[in-house]
């Protein structure tokens, strides 16, 4: 079982602040990462795939950077706004088709 | 259209007997996924087809198969229910291996 740990567990914050929070993943074996935004009653869908040290990816307001090296990658929010409320989970893949699921960060954006 | 489907959405069942998820994508994928959501709410993958080839197999109770008639469909059945088998679970496909999946809606199974 690969250790894959997401930080904060939750977290508040206002509208039009800005937030970010880790997933901290094992630095050997690296093969890919992704992240995804999970609502509440729906499904989880995927923002970014990401697979080589140093790659930063954005959609729209939403960026992610990668670090393989040290094991973390990092997910940014600029500006956050109520639809943004959500589950950030990231998922670690590691050679040998080992996959695994932190257990996601809640964030809850208060209008 | 709905690009991955599942069937049933909710199913309730009583402890002893066999049920099957069906989940089928029209995405054209090669890879397709079972995940179990605990009761923590916490996604854990169960197993993986590539191209109908089983590689990803956790360790799960063996009353838990999987079956791949083509490419295009992931079934799950699940002998003799438990109590414990109680949760949402969820199939994914993805165009290959390590590639973003789309998740399909979920299977809320509760077993009494």
């Amino acid at each position: 079982i690969l250790n894959v740990e997401q930080s904060p567990q939750s977290l508040h914050v206002q509208e039009g602040d800005s937030t970010n929070f880790t997933c901290s993943f094992p630095s050997s074996n690296f093969y890919a990462l992704h992240w995804y935004r999970w609502e509440t009653a729906k499904s989880p869908e995927a923002l970014f795939v990401m697979t080589l040290n140093g790659d930063e990816k954005k959609k729209g307001r939403i960026s992610a950077t990668l670090n393989t090296k040290e094991g973390y990658s990092y997910l940014y929010i600029k500006g956050s706004q109520p639809e943004d409320s959500a589950t950030y989970l990231c998922a670690f893949w590691a050679g040998s088709y080992q996959l695994t699921f932190g257990k996601g960060t809640k964030l809850s954006v208060i209008p | 259209d709905t690009a991955v489907s599942q069937t049933p959405k909710y199913l309730v069942t009583q402890m002893g007997n066999d049920k099957s998820i069906k989940c089928e994508q029209n995405l054209g994928h090669d890879t397709m996924y079972w995940y179990k959501q605990d009761s923590k709410k916490f996604l854990k993958i169960m197993f993986s087809y590539n191209n109908k080839e089983l590689i990803i197999n956790e360790t799960v109770p063996n009353r838990f198969s999987p079956k791949s008639p083509d490419k295009a469909h992931l079934n799950l059945h699940i002998n003799s229910l438990e109590l414990g088998d109680s949760a949402v679970y969820f199939c994914a496909s993805s165009r290959a291996l390590y590639n973003e999946q789309f998740f399909g809606p979920g299977t809320r199974l509760t077993v009494l």
